[in-house]
């Protein structure tokens, strides 16, 4: 299976920061890579697909980059209803894996 | 609306067998995989394994093959997902996801999540 490793496992921000979620794939994926955002209580939710491109109605503070095995969600400008945990996920090889999560808190 | 609805919450014992399902609204349900992700309580989602509704093709993480299974009904656009003999260890939520693939088989709908607990 492809292992994906995302860092800082949590953080802690203010609104109107700049956040960065790194996602590292064991091999490269090239640009099968996925964002997801996900709140208590709810349902992951699609933010960006093919590490850079955003999912219709997500707001444009999200931004995803990278490929082949480093990959970054960058929110600009967080806002309150950022909060929640985001995961990645590769989608070049089943079984089709999701990094551990990192935890934002505002 | 595109939406994929889930059946409720179920309590069971173990060894009990469920089936828990998953209709699609709003989209040509043959048209898209559905997928199954389990969320242990506290931890990220998990990959468990899709359906073809077109032609029931399946596709299993390989921590899951053997111990679930998955069908679809497509005339009633329904996909399902089965325990045999469950065990407190898949106590859980589950979710079913759409699998688009012109976005790089992102899972771009999900539904509510199915929450199994297993008890004695």
């Amino acid at each position: 299976d492809i292992q994906m490793t995302q860092s800082p496992s949590s953080l802690s921000a203010s609104v109107g920061d700049r956040v960065a979620i790194v996602c590292r794939a064991s091999q490269t994926i090239y640009n099968y890579l996925n964002w997801y955002q996900q709140k208590p209580g709810g349902a992951p939710r699609l933010l960006v697909y093919a590490a850079s491109n955003l999912q219709g109605g997500v707001a444009s503070r999200f931004d995803g980059s990278g490929s082949g095995t480093d990959f970054t969600l960058i929110i600009s400008g967080l806002q309150p209803e950022d909060f929640g945990t985001y995961y990645c996920q590769q989608t070049y090889k089943t079984p089709r894996t999701f990094g551990q999560g990192t935890k934002v808190e505002i | 609306e595109v939406q994929l609805v889930q059946s409720g919450p179920e309590v069971k014992k173990p060894g009990e067998s469920l089936r828990i399902s998953c209709k699609g609204r709003g989209y040509n349900f043959l048209d898209s995989w559905v997928n199954w992700v389990r969320q242990l309580p506290g931890r990220g989602p998990e990959f468990m394994g899709s359906i073809d509704p077109f032609d029931s093709n399946t596709d299993y993480s390989p921590s899951f093959q053997g111990r679930v299974t998955i069908s679809v009904d497509a005339a009633i656009t329904t996909a399902y997902l089965h325990w045999g003999s469950l065990e407190a260890s898949d106590t859980a939520i589950y979710y079913c996801a759409r699998r688009n693939d012109t976005k790089w088989y992102a899972m771009d709908v999900w539904g509510q999540g199915t929450a199994v607990t297993v008890s004695s």
